[in-house]
């Protein structure tokens, strides 16, 4: 059975630090991965997605992500963040009948 | 272009009610899907619609839900005799199509309320 693990459910970091938010997933079909970001009181919104080809994902909000086959993970970074990213982030995999299986969350906490 | 819309926004009930959650999907979108999301299970899968296909109803936690779409368009899920632990935020997205690794696009949500 597919599934994503999400190490942290809140990390805290001060404004203008990296951040990388951990998500390592269980699949034995092929491997189409999402980042959703849910800000508060808003619905779930895409940030970047891998279905294929460079495993350095590139999204909005200049995040990124990097597909790791042989650590089976899927981590999120961003080199700086702003308080406009708190947030609640989520990992997901595709499921083989094309269903998100999510992780659990991380909470952005972005401290002044 | 409008997004997915979704009905009510909240909803309060009493436990052993009826309650229909609307789901509006991005215009062309012939695929469906809804999930929840529970403090206590984080985000799940219930069902999922493409086009005039029998929908995957492999995620539904009980009988007491359904969900059907009418048209290829709009999307009613049902929860019948409500029951606490159904008290959740219900979510319904559309993609193009899922006949591959197509964007899901998400609408606001439902907060569901049962007392």
């Amino acid at each position: 059975a597919q599934s994503v693990t999400q190490l942290d459910s809140q990390v805290p970091v001060f404004e203008e630090a990296p951040v990388e938010l951990r998500c390592n997933y269980s699949s034995s079909v092929s491997v189409y991965l999402f980042w959703y970001v849910q800000y508060p009181n808003q619905g779930l919104q895409l940030l970047l997605k891998y279905l294929s080809g460079s495993t350095l994902v590139k999204g909005i909000n200049g995040f990124e992500a990097e597909f790791n086959k042989s650590q089976t993970s899927f981590h999120l970074r961003k080199p700086s963040v702003h308080i406009s990213d708190t947030a609640e982030y989520f990992c997901a995999v595709m499921g083989s009948n094309y269903q998100l299986i999510w992780g659990a969350g991380t909470k952005l906490i972005i401290k002044p | 272009g409008a997004g997915v819309s979704q009905s009510p926004s909240n909803k309060v009930t009493e436990k052993g009610k009826d309650v229909e959650l609307r789901c509006d999907p991005i215009s062309g979108h012939t695929a469906l899907y809804w999930y929840r999301q529970s403090l206590g299970q984080g985000l799940e899968f219930l069902i999922y619609f493409q086009g005039n296909s029998a929908p995957d109803k492999s995620g539904l936690p009980s009988d007491r839900f359904s969900a059907e779409r009418t048209g290829g368009s709009v999307s009613t899920l049902t929860i019948q005799r409500t029951q606490q632990e159904d008290s959740a935020v219900y979510l319904c997205a559309s993609s193009l199509s899922r006949r591959g690794p197509e964007t899901q696009y998400f609408g606001p949500g439902t907060r569901l309320l049962v007392l």
